[in-house]
């Protein structure tokens, strides 16, 4: 069964920093770009960053650009979302989603964890 | 802040068919990208429902069709059950920001 749970979320203050992960299985991780996707509280989907199979290409939101850093180590079958410079507007639940496509963007989101939920307040 | 326009809510009564529209510009669906459809139950992550304008995942009810003419695209659910209560969302790739857009989205209501 494909899976994907992240983790990582928490409680923190403006100005400071979080790492969330998203553990993969059940699918050849290495050969699908990855992506998180954030929803704030009451609000609609807002894609964060995508990251290609091999974690050579990767792309933000301008929301984020700058602030975050998306990586991955294939040998865990891990995606990371870095965040640093939080301020109140990223709370949000965050989303690690899979591409549908082998190693394409584009192709649609087919697998979704359920969330992690960051916070971000003083 | 999106840049693909759903109707805030749409609703029908069981069996009926309802329509969602998602109405983008020449720099996004009018581009030429494909544009996929999900579906959230309360409480819960988004799932894919429609991928490519018109493609069903495996285990998705045939009750579900998508479309996509020009800059627009539409999501249609015949046989409206109750269990369709639902946000959908439409979104497309875009090279002006080198991700994907989602749409504003959509509450269906099953009357």
């Amino acid at each position: 069964e494909v899976q994907l749970l992240e983790s990582g979320g928490n409680l923190i203050q403006p100005g400071e920093s979080l790492r969330l992960s998203c553990a993969a299985s059940g699918f050849t991780f290495s050969r699908h770009a990855m992506n998180w996707v954030r929803q704030a509280p009451g609000k609609g989907l807002e894609w964060v960053s995508s990251v290609s199979g091999s974690g050579g290409i990767t792309f933000y939101a301008d929301s984020v650009k700058g602030r975050f850093t998306v990586s991955r180590d294939n040998s865990k079958n891990t995606v990371y979302l870095q965040m640093s410079s939080l301020r109140v507007e990223d709370t949000a639940i965050y989303y690690c989603a899979k591409e549908r496509a082998l190693y394409d963007f584009r192709s649609a989101l087919d697998v979704w964890g359920r969330g992690t939920t960051v916070t971000v307040s003083s | 802040q999106s840049v693909l326009t759903q109707p805030p809510s749409v609703s029908g009564a069981p069996g009926q068919r309802v329509t969602i529209s998602c109405t983008g510009t020449s720099s996004n669906i009018g581009a030429d990208y494909d544009v996929h459809w999900y579906q959230q139950l309360p409480g819960t992550a988004p799932k894919l429902l429609i991928y490519s304008n018109n493609q069903r995942p495996s285990g998705v009810p045939d009750r579900f069709s998508g479309s996509k003419s020009g800059a627009s695209a539409s999501l249609a659910i015949s046989g409206l059950q109750s269990e369709d209560e639902a946000n959908y969302y439409c979104a497309t790739w875009t090279d002006s920001l080198n991700g994907y857009v989602f749409g504003t989205g959509t509450k269906v209501t099953v009357l």
